[in-house]
């Protein structure tokens, strides 16, 4: 079984500094998906970025991208510029390849504060 | 862009007492998922669909049941409630082999449905 590994419970960055959120993970496939969600206060589930692992270069979305090293199993999450709003629950999240392996995998969540 | 519809919004039962959560995917996906996210908790897959046909199985308890209608909207049953069974409930949908807006098998994800069992 996969695991996913978040080893900072809670981060604080200023307002328009960058920070970076740490995922690691544990899999014997070679190949699979991996994802960043966020959580606001509200709750919703809000997609950030996805990798795939087949792929070397590493994804970006405007002010969001990933660092991913297969051979690590690693996988963070850097954000720039950071924004009041980008405050919330951040999960990294695995998912295999395999057919009928649907399910996706979360680590506990790291709680990103931006202090003004 | 249409999203992910989870009824109800809210929900209170009482213990012994069943319940049913309804999700109507995004237009045109073919895959949904149901999770469940205790308090404080990361979200833990309970199952999912594919055209209609169980996909995958996580943790779901044997006292909930799912199923896939031909419109491709999803009901989660829950019965015999219990005060754990407390939690926000999500549905996620997916297109298997991707199109130029959702990249194949990549979740988008439901409001939630909170639970609260007295």
């Amino acid at each position: 079984a996969q695991t996913v590994t978040q080893s900072q419970p809670e981060m604080s960055v200023q307002e328009a500094e960058t920070v970076t959120l740490s995922c690691t993970y544990d899999t014997s496939e070679s190949d699979y998906y991996l994802f960043w969600y966020k959580q606001p206060p509200s709750r919703q589930m809000i997609l950030v970025i996805r990798q795939e692992a087949y792929k070397q270069q590493n994804a970006t979305e405007n002010r969001f991208s990933v660092n991913f090293q297969k051979a690590a199993k690693s996988f963070s999450l850097k954000i720039s510029d950071s924004q009041l709003g980008d405050a919330a629950m951040y999960f990294c999240a695995y998912r295999s390849a395999q057919g009928g392996a649907d399910g996706l995998t979360f680590g506990k969540g790291t709680h990103l504060i931006i202090q003004p | 862009a249409a999203g992910v519809i989870q009824s109800p919004r809210h929900l209170i039962k009482e213990k012994r007492e069943t319940a049913t959560l309804k999700c109507y995917p995004i237009p045109r996906h073919d895959t949904v998922y149901w999770y469940q996210q205790g308090p404080g908790q990361d979200p833990q897959f309970l199952i999912s669909f594919y055209e209609k046909m169980q996909s995958d199985k996580g943790s779901i308890p044997d006292r909930f049941s799912a199923q896939q209608f031909s419109d491709y909207h999803s009901e989660l049953n829950m019965s015999s409630l219990e005060l754990g069974d407390s939690a926000l409930y999500f549905c996620a949908s997916s297109l298997r082999q991707g199109a130029e807006q959702f990249p194949a098998k990549t979740q988008y994800f439901g409001p939630g449905t909170r639970l609260l069992v007295l």
